[in-house]
This record gives structure tokens, sequence and C-alpha cells, in this order.
């Protein structure tokens, strides 16, 4: 069975630094990975995902993850958060089965320090 | 174009009490499915629908049941509500149910509490 890791549950970061959020996966296939992100009292909204191809993929809100298979990871980063940035975000995981649902992990809190 | 929408947003229950989640979507999404989630467990799948005819469970299916009324709607079943159930519920669709797995869209979530 397909799972994620997200180690980190709460980050804190000062506005205007950089950011990592890590994300490991379990998946005898290629995955397929995607972050979202979710607002307080909002629903998901998507930042990027990756298929195929490129290991670096580029997102909405200035957001980037890199595939890296040889450590089933794809950390999401950015180069300087903003406070708008606070938020939880997800990372998850699809199967090849294609429409049976995603497998998220449990979440990274963030936290911006003006 | 409202892409998923959800109702109710706020619903409290009594034990024992039944009632029906709504989702519905505009896009012409193949695939609909029902999540649960709770604090420090992230999104859990309750069911879902490949596409229109079609229902499967996913991982947390007990106490619930679904039904795919149409291409786009997809409604979901509390028909004895307990505590436990205490949870936001998001509705999701995506535009194909084979490989490779596009993204989901999510609706705003129905925050419900049993009592």
């Amino acid at each position: 069975a397909q799972s994620v890791t997200q180690p980190d549950i709460h980050i804190t970061v000062s506005e205007g630094a950089s950011l990592e959020l890590r994300c490991n996966y379990s998946y005898g296939a290629t995955p397929y990975l995607f972050w979202y992100v979710q607002s307080p009292g909002q629903g998901l909204q998507l930042l990027l995902k990756y298929f195929s191809g490129d290991t670096l993929v580029q997102g909405i809100k200035g957001f980037e993850a890199e595939f890296k298979r040889s450590q089933s990871s794809f950390n999401l980063r950015k180069p300087s958060v903003h406070w708008s940035d606070a938020a939880e975000y997800f990372c998850a995981v699809g199967s090849g089965g294609g429409a049976d649902g995603l497998t998220f992990g449990k979440g990274t809190h963030l936290i911006i320090q003006p | 174009n409202a892409g998923v929408t959800q109702t109710p947003k706020f619903q409290v229950l009594k034990t024992g009490q039944s009632m029906t989640l709504q989702c519905a979507q505009d896009m012409n999404h193949n695939s609909m499915y029902w999540y649960r989630q709770d604090p420090g467990m992230g999104l859990r799948l309750i069911y879902y629908s490949a596409s229109e005819g079609t229902t499967d469970k996913g991982e947390v299916p007990n106490g619930y049941n679904v039904s795919r009324l149409n291409k786009r709607e997809f409604s979901l079943r509390l028909e004895s509500a307990a505590p436990s159930q205490t949870s936001v519920y998001f509705c999701a669709s995506s535009e194909y149910g084979g490989p490779p797995v596009y993204e989901q869209y999510f609706g705003p979530g129905t925050r419900l509490t049993v009592t």
C-alpha cells in the first residue's frame, strides 16, 4: 500500500526566508505526486504536481518541488516566504490505477514570523 | 463556473440521526471522491466513484454510504451518526478515471459535529 510521510508537523519561518517542506512517499511503481495548500477554513488548492519528465516542477505562488526517486522524496521549496503563505500543506501520492483516490500525508502547519 | 460545491457548510447532529451531504461539480469530471479530515490525520478517503454508475470503498468507509446520482452529483449519507464521525468532509472531483492520475479539485468542505 502506498503511504506519505511529512516528518514536520509544524514549521516556523521568518518572512522573507527560504522554505523547504519535506515529503517522503512509499509506492512500488512510478508515483504521481502532488502538493496542496489549505488556508484556515478553506478547501485544498493544488500547488503543483509531478507525473513524469523533468524532476523539478514549478507551481503557483512561487513554489517548486523536486522529485528524487533515489530518496523517495518530493520536497516543496520557496525562496522567500510571505505572510500569506501561512497555511497547512499536504503532500499526496496517487497510484497508477488512476481513479482510486489520493493518499495524503498528515500535513505540515507553516507559521510565518514577522 | 463554480467548480465543486458542497452543502451544507455546517451541520450539527445528535447521535443516531441521519443526514446526506451533497456534492456537485460543473467541470464535466468523470471521477468524484469523499474524504474526511481530522486533526493530525490529513485527509482520508471514504468512498470514490471512478465514473458514473460505479462506487468503491476507500480507506475509511464504515458508517457511510454513497450515491453517484449522475455525472455531476455524488452524495454521502450517514445512516446513524456517531460522535466518531465528527469531522470536516471534503468532496473532490478529477478529470479522468484512469492513469495518469489527474489532480483533484476540492470543494469548500462541510463541518459536521455529532453530539
